[in-house]
């Protein structure tokens, strides 16, 4: 089993709509939790993080956390064209290391 | 702050020359990481350092691999000989403990490598 498995997409949105983003993982100590967004022939940039259980909001982004699920979702209220990209989603324990999913490829269709 | 800086951005070799891949983390920052991403294993962590010093280097995949940094503003990953499995994007990253959202990394632009 993979530590941080998510679904590789493509999700494609009509412009204007929610895009859900779903990530799961398997170690239950992991204690933060990251997403980062990766435009094709660029580097990774973080978008978000959550550390508690429940939901976590910054913009038109949304991040829920559910420890007791092991599973940490991103929202993405009125997507744009702009927003078409590899959505990476990133756990770690106390130990500074960082495990990345395979992350899930998002177009937003204008 | 000018992010983390790495060179070569692009490197095309001939498979059993040595690769040597460099990085400047940010000014400040005691964490630095090498990861490796490729279509089919995605990102993944190679290497990284706290405070100059090797902490964990179980990711690196073979002893044809190895890192070093000499001092808190460089660091440097070498590949030697090359294989054509060795093609991929190469990211340095960096983070400080101290800085707001915990332990984030940031990551320079890449370094893409082909080995032929």
């Amino acid at each position: 089993q993979k530590e941080v498995e998510q679904n590789s997409g493509p999700l494609s949105v009509p412009e204007g709509a929610i895009a859900s983003l779903n990530c799961t993982y398997s170690d239950r100590g992991s204690q933060s939790f990251f997403w980062y967004r990766q435009y094709s022939g660029k580097s990774p940039e973080l978008i978000m993080f959550i550390y508690s259980n429940g939901d976590k909001e910054d913009g038109r982004f949304t991040a829920q956390l559910n420890k007791a699920s092991q599973y940490v979702s991103l929202l993405i209220r009125d997507s744009q064209p702009s927003d078409s990209a590899t959505y990476l989603c990133a756990v770690s324990t106390n130990d500074y290391k960082l495990s990345f999913g395979a992350g899930t490829t998002v177009t937003v269709r204008a | 702050d000018a992010g983390v800086i790495q060179s070569p951005r692009h490197e095309v070799t001939e498979m059993g020359q040595e690769v040597t891949l460099r990085c400047k983390p940010i000014s400040g920052h005691d964490y630095l990481f090498w990861y490796r991403q490729t279509m089919m294993r995605g990102l993944e962590l190679l290497i990284y350092f706290n405070n100059n010093v090797p902490i964990d280097d179980s990711g690196m995949p073979e002893d044809r691999f190895s890192a070093k940094m000499p001092n808190a503003s460089f660091s440097t990953l070498k590949i030697q000989p090359s294989e054509p499995r060795d093609s991929a994007v190469y990211f340095c990253a960096s983070s400080s403990r101290g800085q707001g959202a915990g332990n984030t990394i940031y990551f320079g632009e890449g370094s893409w490598l082909t080995v032929v």
